[in-house]
């Protein structure tokens, strides 16, 4: 069964605004990762939090992991109208598998 | 540095016909393969993944298959393909760990640009 299930399911802001994305799952996990989706391409990882990490930053992108409330955030600063994109996020246990949400659905404006 | 590769790009099939998708990837040995299906305006839903030559697990039952008949190249295949099987097929792999993975294993997963497939 799924576990990541992203809120919002879309986001539309304009340009130079931050964008904020959260992602829920049920079972205890070893990372988080979040990856993004342009329209009609491959998956491209973006960030991967482990279970005993609370934030980490890579560039303009900063991700936070609540185990406590089995939840996590993607946040973009200064968003881009080459951030339009579908983001994604995906647990990661004890296996070689990962479990995406649904997405959200980033609308940039410029 | 390591690449993934998928073809077609772009397939259009009548119900009933047979279905081969193709997967390879270069720059790295012994990979962990994926193939996921993406129906639209949806997430990814894990068909297959191998960890070797030959060993294939199946998530869901359905109407395909799976193949890794080399270390690097995954092939998803169908004998009579379904409306259903319509959806975005794609291909990943990732650096294969020990059985049981630790906190501070890192297994990122690396996707092929993906193949549209509309069974008609």
């Amino acid at each position: 069964s799924q576990q990541g299930e992203e809120d919002p399911q879309a986001l539309s802001i304009q340009e130079g605004e931050n964008a904020t994305m959260n992602c829920s799952y049920k079972t205890s996990i070893n990372n988080l990762q979040w990856y993004r989706q342009n329209s009609g391409r491959g998956l491209v990882h973006l960030i991967l939090i482990r279970s005993n990490e609370r934030e980490k930053h890579s560039g303009r992108l900063r991700v936070t992991l609540d185990t406590s409330k089995k939840s996590s955030s993607l946040l973009i600063t200064a968003s881009r109208a080459a951030d339009t994109a579908s983001y994604f996020c995906a647990s990661g246990g004890s296996n070689y598998k990962l479990t995406f949400g649904k997405g959200t659905l980033l609308t940039v404006n410029p | 540095s390591q690449t993934i590769h998928q073809w077609p790009a772009t397939l259009v099939q009548p119900v009933g016909s047979p279905l081969s998708l193709e997967c390879t990837v270069e720059g790295t040995s012994n990979p962990n393969l994926y193939w996921y299906r993406q129906a639209a305006g949806r997430g990814l839903q894990l068909l297959f993944y191998s960890v070797g030559i030959g060993q294939i697990s199946s998530e869901v039952p359905q109407n395909l298959s799976a193949s890794r008949p080399q270390d690097r190249q995954f092939i998803l295949s169908s004998k009579k393909l379904l409306l259903s099987d319509s959806g975005f097929y794609l291909c990943a792999w990732s650096v294969r760990h020990r059985q049981r993975l630790a906190i501070t294993d890192s297994y990122e997963q690396y996707f092929g640009p993906g193949t549209r497939l509309t069974v008609t």
